[in-house]
């Protein structure tokens, strides 16, 4: 059972629409991660919270834009999304950024852009 | 190259069976290695970490080469419950510091009465 929550499960949005994905974590973790998940495909590493710092941004597009309010929390905020940003969203938490440290993941959201 | 390669499988196996994966990896500076198995359409879960001097949990067994750059997994005694993909993940350092997770392309296992 995890201890990474995401909301919503589901989201499906317009290609103009504004929506915002939120990840919660309650283990204490001090980074927090965000990856994309195609199907059939891995997930790929967008965004890297270190200490509630962004640390880590995959040349992402700027229609993607990370928020940590705090070391719990992490939102993706999403704006004029194209359908190819339809996939898994997964938030993932580890105790520090650091190697060695394993990461947790959220059950993730499900986004289809139409 | 890519960084991370497995066999994509799948692989079928009959309940009971003894199933190996393998994963290499291109990146000899990669510091930290985990098994991640992933169900239809939910998130990876940590199976377990890796560790030069091998380790085990349970059915569950791992191995790293550092020399080969190469990792595995056994999985003894199969169930169907342990039908799922298998991913690999080496922690790569990153140009200007940091380091990411990165996932090989996973192993399918189907085990079957």
């Amino acid at each position: 059972d995890t201890e990474v929550t995401q909301t919503p499960k589901h989201l499906v949005m317009g290609m103009t629409n504004k929506k915002s994905l939120k990840c919660e974590q309650h283990m204490g973790h001090r980074a927090m991660y965000w990856y994309k998940q195609k199907a059939k495909k891995p997930p790929e590493l967008m965004f890297v919270y270190s200490y509630e710092k962004l640390s880590i941004n995959e040349s992402v597009p700027s229609r993607f834009s990370p928020e940590c309010p705090n070391s719990s929390l992490l939102n993706l905020h999403l704006h004029a999304l194209q359908p190819e940003d339809s996939a898994l969203y997964l938030c993932a938490s580890s105790q520090s950024g650091t190697a060695s440290y394993e990461q947790y993941f959220g059950p993730g959201t499900r986004l289809t852009v139409t | 190259r890519k960084e991370v390669e497995q066999d994509p499988g799948p692989f079928n196996v009959p309940e009971g069976a003894t199933v190996a994966f393998n994963c290499t990896y291109s990146n000899s500076a990669s510091q930290s290695f985990f098994w991640y198995r992933q169900d239809c359409r939910k998130e990876p879960k940590l199976l377990m970490s890796v560790y030069s001097s091998g380790n085990e949990d349970g059915r569950f067994t791992a191995q790293l080469n550092r020399a080969s750059q190469y990792i595995s997994l056994l999985i003894r005694d199969s169930k169907l419950s342990d039908s799922a993909t298998y991913l690999c993940v080496v922690t790569l350092p990153k140009a200007g510091g940091g380091n990411k997770l990165t996932f090989g392309t996973g192993t399918q296992l189907k085990v079957e009465l």
